[in-house]
């Protein structure tokens, strides 16, 4: 089945810097990547998504980078601010059809210092 | 709108009963998803309901787990016989249709079994 292996697992940088986070998975039919934001005692909230046939996509501060021939995708946060401290989670989908489930890698804490 | 609800927010039970978690998914939404997020790991899918289709159930780790959608909209997620290694945050999803749409998670279930 579906490998998502997520790096690191915990990232610490000054407000005003770049963040990033990678994801590789292992099954090339995989074809849906999406990004989720977890704040302390809620539950996840998607902030960005890629689909294959897409290899960057941006929104403001936020972007995602896929290359499918490495199995690898990547979430880059600029300009970083404390209210971007949170867990990041990547997941990935192999939708055939109405089958198929996200599969969540196991998260980055991110701390953003003022 | 009202966002997906899920209740208790928290259970502690002892070993060897039964609970009983629900949601309330968002109004219109026909794919229900059950999720358990265990501490400083990602999240584990457990179960799919999409409309009237037949569920996947290919993430129930036992048969001890069990899950119903009533009516198309409410969901109760039911474990039998509790165990200490169920203990974690249980997380319910909903989205508009399928899986490739975004899925809207609910605040979560943090089940305790002492």
């Amino acid at each position: 089945g579906e490998n998502v292996e997520q790096h690191p697992s915990t990232l610490s940088v000054q407000e005003g810097d770049s963040a990033v986070i990678k994801c590789t998975y292992s099954d090339s039919a995989s074809n849906y990547f999406p990004w989720y934001k977890q704040e302390l005692g809620k539950g996840p909230q998607l902030i960005i998504d890629i689909r294959s046939n897409v290899g960057e996509k941006k929104d403001q501060r936020i972007a995602v980078t896929l290359n499918k021939t490495a199995k690898h995708f990547s979430l880059h946060i600029t300009e970083t601010q404390p209210e971007d401290s949170a867990v990041y989670f990547c997941a990935v989908s192999t939708i055939r059809g109405s089958q198929g489930n996200l599969i969540f890698g196991k998260g980055t804490k991110l701390s953003v210092k003022p | 709108g009202a966002g997906v609800s899920q209740s208790p927010s928290n259970k502690v039970t002892e070993k060897g009963k039964d609970v009983e978690l629900r949601c309330d998914p968002i109004s219109g939404h026909t794919a229900l998803y059950w999720y358990r997020q265990s501490l400083g790991q990602g999240l584990e899918f457990l179960i799919y309901f999409q409309g009237n289709s037949a569920p996947d159930k290919s993430g129930l780790p036992s048969d001890r787990f069990s899950a119903e959608r009533t009516g198309g909209s409410v969901s109760t997620l039911t474990i039998q016989r509790t165990q200490q290694e169920d203990s974690a945050v249980y997380l319910c999803a909903s989205s508009l249709a399928g899986l490739a749409y975004e899925q809207y998670f609910g605040p979560g279930t943090r089940l305790t079994v002492t």
